[in-house]
This record gives structure tokens, sequence and C-alpha cells, in this order.
């Protein structure tokens, strides 16, 4: 079966405690990326990436690093994280088109509650 | 000004009613339009891609864009219970690595 598997999917965790969220697809997907959505605020982009060792900022990127040493997996990690850092995250690939855009596949998020 | 503004409502229609669910935004480099479904407890759910302006049609759903207005609309015909989700507008660009999503509509369909 297709799709995004994203682990863990609750956490409730302390400001300055380093957590990592990870995902992983098995769809052979070129492009991953993350995403916070906030009540109010939608999704908002977090980082992206269009393949293996390339990674870019979106919107929202202050706060969380990335990496992407394997094209099946595209951790999340939050160094020091911070009670504003309190959200529901998603995880989602594409394909990789000529013109860009296409539709992404998203894994069932992971809620972080930082204390 | 956000990239892409979309009505939270909630909105709220009897089982077998149209429903018109829309958005607008501000980028005319925006050229893939898509609508998610969003159950809750749920990641979303691609239900349409459209790439420019044109109308496409999957079963009961219809979505249009109007790149003129800047505004693209999902229709749902005789809706269902089961279509009792958030819905999500996504956006993005010619060159297009970012995506942008409106805030979602919430929609209940009651028996």
């Amino acid at each position: 079966e297709a799709q995004v598997t994203q682990n863990p999917r609750y956490l409730i965790t302390v400001t300055g405690k380093k957590l990592t969220v990870t995902c992983s697809q098995n769809m052979n997907h070129e492009y991953m990326s993350w995403y916070r959505q906030d009540p109010g605020l939608g999704l908002r982009q977090i980082y992206y990436s269009m393949n293996v060792e390339v990674t870019d900022k979106g919107d929202v990127p202050e706060g969380y690093k990335v990496s992407r040493k394997e094209k099946r997996n595209f951790p999340l990690i939050l160094e020091s994280p911070s009670p504003n850092q309190t959200s529901l995250y998603f995880c989602a690939s594409s394909l990789v088109g000529q013109g860009g855009g296409q539709p992404q596949h998203f894994g069932d998020g992971t809620r972080l509650s930082i204390l | 000004q956000k990239e892409v503004e979309q009505d939270p409502g909630p909105l709220s229609v009897p089982e077998g009613a149209i429903v018109s669910l829309n958005c607008t935004y501000s980028n005319s480099a925006f050229q893939y339009f898509m609508w998610y479904r969003q159950y809750s407890r749920k990641g979303p759910e691609l239900l349409m891609y459209t790439y420019s302006s044109g109308n496409k049609e999957d079963g009961r759903f219809t979505a249009q864009v109007d790149k003129s207005s800047k505004y693209i609309s999902l229709f749902i015909r005789d809706s269902q219970p089961s279509d009792s989700a958030t819905y999500l507008c996504a956006m993005s660009a010619n060159t297009g690595n970012q995506f942008y999503f409106g805030t979602g509509t919430s929609l209940t369909v009651i028996p």
C-alpha cells in the first residue's frame, strides 16, 4: 500500500529537549515536505526537499532542521523545542513534475505538545 | 495579505444539496491548483488537481479555476454525510516547489 508514515503520532515533551519526527514514504517520490497546521492559519510549509541531499526553506523554517540522506526518509528535527512549536505536523511526498506543483500524498500527522 | 484566502465556514447543508467552496489568491504566478479533503485526525487527501484555467469534473466533484479573477471553486453535487470534512485549497507556481494552502472550510452534510 502506498503511504507516508510518520512517527510518533503523538508526543508531549518539555522546552529545550531535542526531538525528531520521522517520515518515510514507499512511493519512490523525489519530493518530500513538512507542514505545520494551526487553527486559523492552515497548513504552512516548513521545509521541502526536491531529492536526496537537496533541501530548501518553506514559509516557516525557524526552529526546525531537516535532512534528506535517503530518498524515502525525511526527518524533522527540533533542536530546542519551544511552546510556540506546539502544533499538528504533516509530512508529504510527491513526484517531481516538469513544471512542479505535483499533488502530494500526506501522512496522518504528528501532534506535538511542548510544555 | 495572505497568498491564499479561504472562508473557514463552518458550512452546514442538508443531504443532496449542491455545495460551493471557494478560494481567492493574490499571486498571479500560481498555475497548479488542488483541492484536498481532510477528515478529523487524518492527513489531507487529494480530491482534484488542475493546471491553469478551466473546469475539471470527477464524479460528483467539479473544480473551476478563473485565473483572470484569481478565484477557484469546488462544487459538490448531491452531497452526502460522508462528505462532512474540512476542504483545503492549495496552489503552486509554475516553478513550483513551494505550496500555499488555504485555511480550510469545515463542511457538515446533515442527513
